[in-house]
């Protein structure tokens, strides 16, 4: 089955500075690849997501990137703002068979003043 | 009114209780699931619902019985838990059971003393 490292853990940053977020999967037939948001005591939500024709995806200020030789993906968000504090999951798929999203363990971010 | 809505938020509960979460989601997807969030741990896909059938079941302890009336509602009936199954109880829908842009709901913290 697929399985999904996510790195670091945990990440600080000032406001203003950008955060990188990355991801690795093992299953080569994953071809979806979403990033979820979870403050605390909510639910995850969807931010963006990447299918695996493309290689990067970019919604204001927050981008996805996608190494498909690799098998690596990332999130970049710039101009951090305390609002963006919040762990961060991310998650992999094979949508052409009967698996399921498996999800990377989750980053922690904390944005600074 | 959110997208997926879960009951109830918070829940305690003794070792030979029996009690039931509740998911309902107003996004006319067509599959549901019920993931577990422990601290430290990637998200465990526990069951999934595809047009009201049961179409995973993911060696769930039989302790936890999940039911499926129609489309929008989920149920997980929980009887005799243990203390390691204390966690945040997630229901997540979406438009097929591959997990495509699923949504999540605020989900259930549960603790059993």
């Amino acid at each position: 089955g697929e399985n999904v490292e996510q790195h670091p853990s945990t990440l600080s940053v000032q406001e203003g500075d950008s955060a990188v977020i990355k991801c690795t999967y093992s299953d080569s037939a994953s071809n979806y690849f979403p990033w979820y948001k979870q403050e605390l005591g909510k639910g995850p939500q969807l931010i963006i997501d990447i299918r695996s024709n493309v290689g990067e995806k970019k919604d204001q200020r927050i981008a996805v990137t996608l190494n498909k030789t690799a098998k690596h993906f990332s999130l970049h968000i710039t101009e951090t703002q305390p609002e963006d504090s919040a762990v961060y999951f991310c998650a992999a798929v094979d949508t052409g068979t009967a698996s399921k999203l498996t999800f990377g363990t989750g980053t922690r971010l904390q944005v600074t003043l | 009114e959110t997208g997926v809505t879960q009951t109830p938020r918070h829940l305690v509960m003794g070792m030979t209780n029996k009690k039931s979460l509740k998911c309902e989601q107003h996004l006319g997807h067509n599959a549901m699931y019920w993931y577990k969030q422990s601290a430290k741990k990637p998200l465990e896909l526990m069951f999934v619902y595809s047009l009201e059938e049961r179409v995973e079941n993911n060696s769930v302890p039989s302790r936890f019985s999940p039911e499926c009336p129609n489309s929008s509602h989920l149920f997980l009936h929980l009887h005799t838990l243990q203390p390691e199954d204390s966690a945040l109880y997630l229901c997540a829908s979406s438009q097929g059971w591959t997990g495509l842009r699923a949504f999540f709901g605020q989900g259930t913290r549960l603790t059993v003393v």
